[in-house]
């Protein structure tokens, strides 16, 4: 079946570390590919998407490429700020449906 | 991208009463998503509404315990019946972006704690 896996956390970094958060996809298909964020206290909000193979996400300095070869879609920024504390979620699109990873919790010390 | 406003924002509820949350979209879609988030876990999808015709459940959930309304094409109600404590959880409903765009929105949850 279709599912989602991430790395599990916390992850804990100091500002302006480099991040990156794994994810991988089993799909049957061409599923599309989705980061989300859910800051503390709010709803989910989408991050970045790539809808195809080799396709590249990008915002607020993030980025994930769509690995087909490696069913992945790893999440990356290269410079964390404190502001980007938050749960970030994998997930991938499906026949209307969608896909989410546990999340991962992400805690940036100043 | 749609805006959803979904209500209340959070509520604590006896326990063996119902709570009806509202999600209202500032645009017409097609299919509306109801998910549940427990406490440190992922989303799990309840159920879809399409407007006109009875709501599609997922495994594991029944339309007796999450009676789901899709009057129209901006607005959904989910119901959590005859509330447990293991009903505490973040409930939040979703549609798609827009028409031709890959993505979805959701609302910003609602807040449930049964006691």
């Amino acid at each position: 079946g279709n599912s989602v896996t991430q790395m599990e956390g916390p992850v804990t970094l100091s500002e302006e570390a480099f991040l990156t958060i794994n994810c991988t996809y089993t799909a049957t298909g061409y599923p599309s590919l989705f980061w989300y964020v859910q800051y503390p206290g709010e709803g989910l909000q989408l991050l970045l998407k790539a809808t195809k193979a080799d396709d590249k996400g990008s915002n607020k300095g993030f980025e994930a490429t769509y690995r087909k070869e490696t069913t992945s879609f790893h999440l990356e920024k290269g410079s964390v700020q404190v502001s980007d504390s938050a749960v970030y979620f994998c997930a991938l699109s499906f026949d209307d449906k969608i896909i989410f990873g546990k999340g991962t919790r992400l805690h940036i010390l100043p | 991208s749609a805006v959803i406003s979904q209500k209340p924002s959070r509520d604590i509820c006896q326990r063996g009463t119902s709570l009806t949350i509202q999600c209202q979209v500032d645009s017409q879609v097609t299919m509306m998503f109801w998910y549940r988030q427990q406490p440190g876990q992922s989303l799990t999808l309840i159920a879809t509404a399409n407007q006109g015709s009875e709501a599609t459940y997922e495994s594991g959930f029944v339309i007796d315990k999450f009676p789901i309304s899709r009057p129209n094409l901006t607005f959904s109600t989910l119901t959590v019946s005859n509330m447990s404590p293991e009903d505490s959880s973040i409930y939040l409903c979703s549609v798609e972006s827009v028409a031709g765009v890959v993505g979805y929105t959701f609302g910003s949850g609602t807040r449930l704690t049964v006691v």
